[in-house]
C-alpha cells in the first residue's frame, strides 16, 4: 500500500519561501509509471494543481504559479519536495502531495494516492 | 484554462435516495475526467477515472457517465458515509498540463 507523508514548517512569514517535502513509502519514486504531484486548497475552498514532477526530474508547473514553484526530487529518499517563493497570506493553505498514474500516451491521469495534507499559515 | 463548472453547489438527499452531481467543461476534456469525494479534515479520494471507471475498491453503488463536456456521478442509494463534498478534475490539458477542478458539491443529509 502507498502512502505519502507530507513534512514541512506550518508558518511562514509574508517574502519568504514556503518549503514541504513529501516521503513516499510503499513504492520507489524511481520505478516510473507515476507522476508525483502538489495540490493545495484554500481553507473551506477548491482544489488547485500546483504541479508535477517524474522521478527522471522532468516537471510541469501550473502556469498561474510557475514563476514561483520549484518542485525537486530525490530518489535516494523516496521524497519529492515543493519550494514556493515569495508567499503572500493568499498562499496560505493546505498542500497535499499525490500520485497520478501515467496514460499510454504519456500524459497525467487521475490522482490515486494522496498525503493527509498539511496546513501552510502565511503571516508574520 | 479549462473551466470546470458544478452543479448544483449544495444538494440535500435522504438516505437511501439517488443523488445525481453534474460537471460542466468549457471545452472537451473528451473522458479525462476524475471524481473525488473529500470528507471534512481528510484528503480527497479518487472514486471514478476516465469518466466512468471505479477507482480500487470503490463501491458499485458509485457511477460516473459522460464524455467531451457534460459528465455525471450517480450514488445510487446513498449510505450515511457518502455524505461530503465531491470534486470533479479534468486532465485532458496536455501538453503542458493545466489540471483543473470544480468548485465542487456539497451532498448534505435531507
Amino acid at each position: 500500500q502507498v502512502q505519502l507523508q507530507e513534512s514541512g514548517p506550518g508558518l511562514v512569514k509574508p517574502s519568504q519561501t514556503l518549503s514541504l517535502t513529501c516521503t513516499v513509502s510503499g513504492g520507489s519514486i524511481s520505478s516510473g509509471g507515476y507522476y508525483w504531484s502538489w495540490i493545495r486548497q484554500h481553507p473551506g475552498k477548491g482544489l488547485e494543481w500546483i504541479g508535477y514532477i517524474y522521478y527522471s526530474g522532468s516537471t510541469y508547473y501550473n502556469p498561474s504559479l510557475k514563476s514561483r514553484v520549484t518542485i525537486s526530487v530525490d530518489t535516494s529518499k523516496n521524497q519529492f519536495s515543493l519550494k514556493l517563493s515569495s508567499v503572500t497570506a493568499a498562499d496560505t493553505a493546505v498542500y497535499y502531495c499525490a500520485r497520478a498514474q501515467i496514460s499510454e500516451l504519456g500524459t497525467a491521469m487521475a490522482s490515486d494516492y494522496w498525503g493527509q495534507g498539511t496546513l501552510v499559515t502565511v503571516s508574520s | 484554462e479549462i473551466v470546470m463548472t458544478q452543479s448544483p453547489a449544495t444538494l440535500s438527499v435522504s438516505p437511501g435516495e439517488r443523488a445525481t452531481l453534474s460537471c460542466r467543461a468549457s471545452q472537451s476534456v473528451s473522458s479525462n475526467l476524475a471524481w473525488y469525494q473529500q470528507k471534512p479534515g481528510q484528503a480527497p479520494r479518487l472514486l471514478i477515472y476516465g469518466a466512468s471507471t471505479r477507482a480500487t475498491g470503490i463501491p458499485a453503488r458509485f457511477s460516473g457517465s459522460g464524455s467531451g463536456t457534460e459528465f455525471t456521478l450517480t450514488i445510487s442509494s446513498l449510505q450515511s458515509e457518502d455524505f461530503a463534498v465531491y470534486y470533479c478534475q479534468q486532465y485532458n490539458n496536455w501538453p503542458p498540463p493545466m489540471y483543473t477542478f470544480g468548485q465542487g458539491t456539497k451532498l448534505e443529509i435531507k
